[in-house]
């Protein structure tokens, strides 16, 4: 079946610092990869997506790339901010299904101290 | 441009009994999907509904179903409430497949 796995969490970050979230998924055929976020209190907000291998999504800041040799779509970030700490959720839309019904990660707790 | 909208943000009932919760698209939006986010079992798919047709539906419960309205508005209905249905309800939105999903703020579910 389709499912994602990402590393547990808290990360806990000085400012400045680099961010990695590691994230592997299984999945039939080539899925599309997104990482959204949730910050206290709120809603998810897509960060960035990628739709096919090689592909890199960006956004403020923060990349992945599609790796489909490795089944991985790692966040990273090159100097983290207080205001980037947050939950990070990893997802994939499965090939060939309906895009809005999405397999999520457990979530990762970012906290990124002065 | 408005975002998604959730009401009520937050809802406490007693076991046994049922719950609507409401959702609004964004404007021109279509497609309508649920999600319930508890800490256990993170984040899963409850259904998507584009133009008033369910289209997807997840593993739950014939307990948990729902409906969209010819305006895009969605509801979700929980009957006989268990105490394992306090979570999270988000609500996401989108122009329809292969676009983002817009979530809203979510109705935070307690059952007692």
């Amino acid at each position: 079946g389709n499912s994602v796995t990402q590393m547990e969490g808290p990360v806990t970050l000085s400012e400045e610092a680099f961010l990695t979230i590691n994230c592997t998924y299984t999945a039939t055929g080539y899925p599309s990869l997104f990482w959204y976020v949730q910050y206290p209190g709120e809603g998810l907000q897509l960060l960035l997506k990628a739709t096919k291998a090689d592909d890199k999504g960006s956004n403020k800041g923060f990349e992945a790339t599609y790796r489909k040799e490795t089944t991985s779509f790692h966040l990273e970030k090159g100097s983290v901010q207080v205001s980037d700490s947050a939950v990070y959720f990893c997802a994939l839309s499965p090939y060939g299904g309906a895009t809005n019904k999405l397999i999520f990660g457990t979530g990762t707790l970012l906290a990124v101290q002065p | 441009k408005a975002g998604v909208t959730q009401t009520p943000r937050y809802l406490i009932k007693t076991r046994g009994q049922q719950v609507t919760l409401s959702c609004s698209p964004i404007s021109g939006h279509r497609s309508v999907s649920w999600y319930q986010q508890t800490p256990g079992q993170g984040l899963q798919f409850l259904f998507e509904y584009f133009s008033e047709t369910q289209r997807n539906k997840g593993n739950f419960p014939g307990r948990f179903s729902g409906r969209q309205f010819s305006n895009s508005r969605s509801e979700m209905n929980v009957s006989t409430l268990e105490l394992g249905d306090s979570a999270l309800y988000l609500c996401a939105s989108s122009l329809g497949r292969d676009s983002p999903l817009h979530f809203g703020n979510g109705t935070r579910l307690t059952v007692t």
